[in-house]
């Protein structure tokens, strides 16, 4: 069975400062990743997606995350970071099955941004 | 073009209530998903419609219970309401059921049981 994995439930960085959010899964076969940001009383937004190919992916408003397959990971990372990127970010991993789709969502990790 | 739209916004209702929460996916889709999300958690799968069938369901208790019509939108209904039911609950629309694509999420009806 699928899950995923966010070591950290709060990560509060200055802004400007550099990001890398920690997400690990556990999947018998090679599974397609995302990652989505979450503002308070909003939905799910993808930020990026990893189905195969290039281990390092890119996202929207400058966010990258590279899967390792060695380490079960796909850390999403910002080289500098602003204050509007103050959410709540998930990591979830996907996997099709005979004739469906599973996606599985992290708990989360909330970010801060001190100006 | 119209993304994932969800209705109502909020809802309150009280124990032992049922509720009906609505969803229209996004224009080209064809698959709805449904999650519950407990405060300061993450998403949890419901169940997933296509072609007007359950194709698919999380560990929720019969009283969860859904439909979808031929426009692709869809319902999700909930009986003998419970405290522990109030959530935010995000609808996920997709293409043939989402393979090799991500869902686009709606931003969800917040229920509160009272």
């Amino acid at each position: 069975a699928q899950s995923v994995t966010q070591p950290d439930i709060h990560i509060t960085v200055s802004e400007g400062a550099s990001l890398e959010l920690r997400c690990n899964y556990s999947y018998g076969a090679t599974p397609y990743l995302f990652w989505y940001v979450q503002s308070p009383g909003q939905g799910l937004q993808l930020l990026l997606k990893y189905f195969s190919g290039d281990t390092l992916v890119q996202g929207i408003k400058g966010f990258e995350a590279e899967f390792k397959r060695s380490q079960s990971s796909f850390n999403l990372r910002k080289p500098s970071v602003h204050w509007s990127d103050a959410a709540e970010y998930f990591c979830a991993v996907g996997a099709w099955k005979t004739s469906y789709d599973k996606v599985i969502f992290g708990p989360g990790t909330s970010l801060s941004v001190i100006p | 073009d119209a993304g994932v739209t969800q209705s109502p916004t909020h809802l309150i209702k009280t124990r032992g209530q049922q509720v009906t929460l609505r969803c229209s996916p996004k224009s080209g889709h064809d698959t709805v998903s449904w999650y519950q999300q407990a405060l300061g958690q993450g998403p949890q799968f419901i169940f997933q419609y296509y072609e007007e069938e359950e194709r698919q369901r999380g560990n929720f208790p019969d009283r969860f219970s859904g439909h979808q019509f031929p426009n692709y939108s869809s319902e999700l209904n909930v009986n003998a309401l419970l405290l522990g039911d109030s959530a935010l609950y995000l609808c996920a629309s997709s293409f043939r059921q989402g393979r090799n694509q991500p869902q686009h999420f709606g931003d969800g009806t917040r229920l509160s049981i009272l």
